[in-house]
């Protein structure tokens, strides 16, 4: 049974550009959630995906957006990077009947370097 | 904002120690979850405990929490040179249907 798995591992864009992540969550879990780690710090929620819709966001500006497909899979998408949105973005799923005591799993993470 | 804060930041100690990382959170919980991330890789889930427990255990992971000082411990007993990692506590700020909220984590390094 494959976990969750993210892609590309890593990737170098220029200041400007547009970038997709992409994820797939663990079999049998039907919510993705997307997070931003920066070096050294905690990961910071960023929007998570439910039934192909954006359920809840963080503090994130529109820059950030999101997209889950019928096969519950997701992308992340950041428009006009900036330096400081270089981080490790990490994608988490859970299967929301869960409810509040689900916890995630965590995929590895694409490590986005803006210059 | 941050829900969880790590206290120490980082902590090294010898092989075989105990490690002991605290977490103080601001807002109401259902539960708090503690992870671990090796290398700036992902997180892994090591226990939940909800908000009307106040111990858990799990191997050598020993879990307390204190609702009334928006507190929550997490002990390593035995330390392992593969305990050496970053330690988050996360917590859902609102019913479940969001995404956690973790502190900066503290960092763990076992010396062999």
């Amino acid at each position: 049974d494959a976990g969750v798995t993210q892609s590309p591992t890593h990737l170098i864009k220029t200041r400007g550009q547009q970038v997709t992540l992409r994820c797939s969550p663990k079999s049998g879990h039907d919510t993705v959630s997307w997070y931003q780690q920066a070096l050294g710090q905690g990961p910071q929620f960023i929007f998570q995906y439910y039934e192909e819709e954006e359920r809840q966001r963080g503090n994130f500006p529109d820059r950030f957006s999101g997209h889950q497909f019928p096969n519950y899979s997701s992308e992340l998408n950041v428009n006009a990077l900036l330096l400081g949105d270089s981080a490790l973005y990490l994608c988490a799923s859970s299967f929301r009947g869960g409810g509040s005591l689900r916890f995630q799993y965590f995929g590895p993470g694409t490590r986005l370097t803006v210059t | 904002s941050q829900q969880g804060e790590e206290d120490p930041q980082a902590l090294s100690i010898q092989e075989g120690e105990n490690a002991t990382m605290n977490c103080s959170y601001k807002t109401s919980i259902n539960n708090l979850q503690w992870y671990r991330q090796n290398s700036g890789r992902g997180l892994v889930h090591l226990i939940l405990i909800r908000s009307n427990e106040r111990e858990k255990h799990s191997g050598r992971l020993r879990v307390t929490l204190d609702t009334s000082k928006k507190s929550s411990s997490l002990l390593i007993t035995a330390s392992r040179a593969a305990d050496t990692a970053s330690y988050f506590c996360g917590s859902y700020s609102g019913g479940g249907a969001d995404g956690l909220t973790f502190g900066k984590g503290t960092h763990l390094i076992i010396q062999p």
